[in-house]
């Protein structure tokens, strides 16, 4: 039962352009939701968060919009970096228990 | 510097052979817990612990234990480790009521 959901595995984009990453949830509870970034053979590493309460939290090239009706949540990177090339996974949480992961979207930066 | 740590980072062992997969943090966090990384799947937690002596299961939490004798510890137990336990595991933390985890660089274990 995967209550949070990144149906794209991969994602190709140009440097400088804009990287957008999908996020899709069924759990209607969920209360805060985490963006992590995860280069190869490193943990994965917190990039942004956003309270169900709001429906954008920047953070310097990052944005993350949340659409509560639509269950959905994506991330923008703007402008996309070679250095941002990793695995992005999306996460959800109930009152910071319970934490679900996406399966993530490895992201590719072309210079 | 605050961390995450974990050893081994590489293990392949055989099935049957008891194994621990240690983890530490040095960030005084209540929480900490396990997962499991497999393809098409993301992260899936395995057991967590809020506290001392307070542990329990995750979503996955079949063939594996777990112990929290000490805040900083949290030791991941394969008592008689199978195939289908190859997989990358990382342990994490952070303080209890947070949502930011903090991981270790993972372990990646082949049973075969």
């Amino acid at each position: 039962d995967q209550q949070v959901k990144q149906n794209s595995p991969s994602l190709s984009v140009q440097e400088g352009r804009i990287s957008i990453l999908n996020c899709d949830y069924t759990n209607s509870m969920f209360d805060y939701f985490l963006w992590y970034k995860k280069y190869p053979a490193e943990g994965p590493t917190f990039l942004i968060s956003i309270s169900s309460i709001k429906d954008k939290n920047e953070d310097g090239r990052f944005t993350v919009f949340l659409n509560k009706s639509a269950k959905h949540l994506s991330l923008h990177i703007v402008p996309s970096q070679p250095g941002d090339s990793a695995v992005y996974f999306c996460a959800a949480s109930v009152w910071a228990n319970d934490m679900r992961f996406g399966a993530g979207t490895r992201l590719t930066v072309k210079p | 510097e605050a961390q995450v740590t974990q050893n081994p980072r590489y293990l392949i062992t055989v099935t049957g052979k008891k194994l621990t997969v240690t983890c530490s943090q040095n960030m005084n966090h209540e929480y900490m817990s396990w997962y499991r990384q497999d393809p098409g799947l993301g992260l899936r937690q395995i057991y967590y612990s809020m506290n001392v002596e307070v542990t329990d299961k995750g979503d996955v939490p079949e063939g594996y234990k777990v112990s929290r004798k000490e805040k900083r510890n949290f030791p991941l137990i394969l008592e008689s480790p199978s195939p289908n336990q190859t997989s990358l595991y990382f342990c994490a933390s952070r303080f209890l009521g947070g949502y930011e985890q903090y991981f270790g660089p993972g372990t990646r274990l082949t049973v075969t």
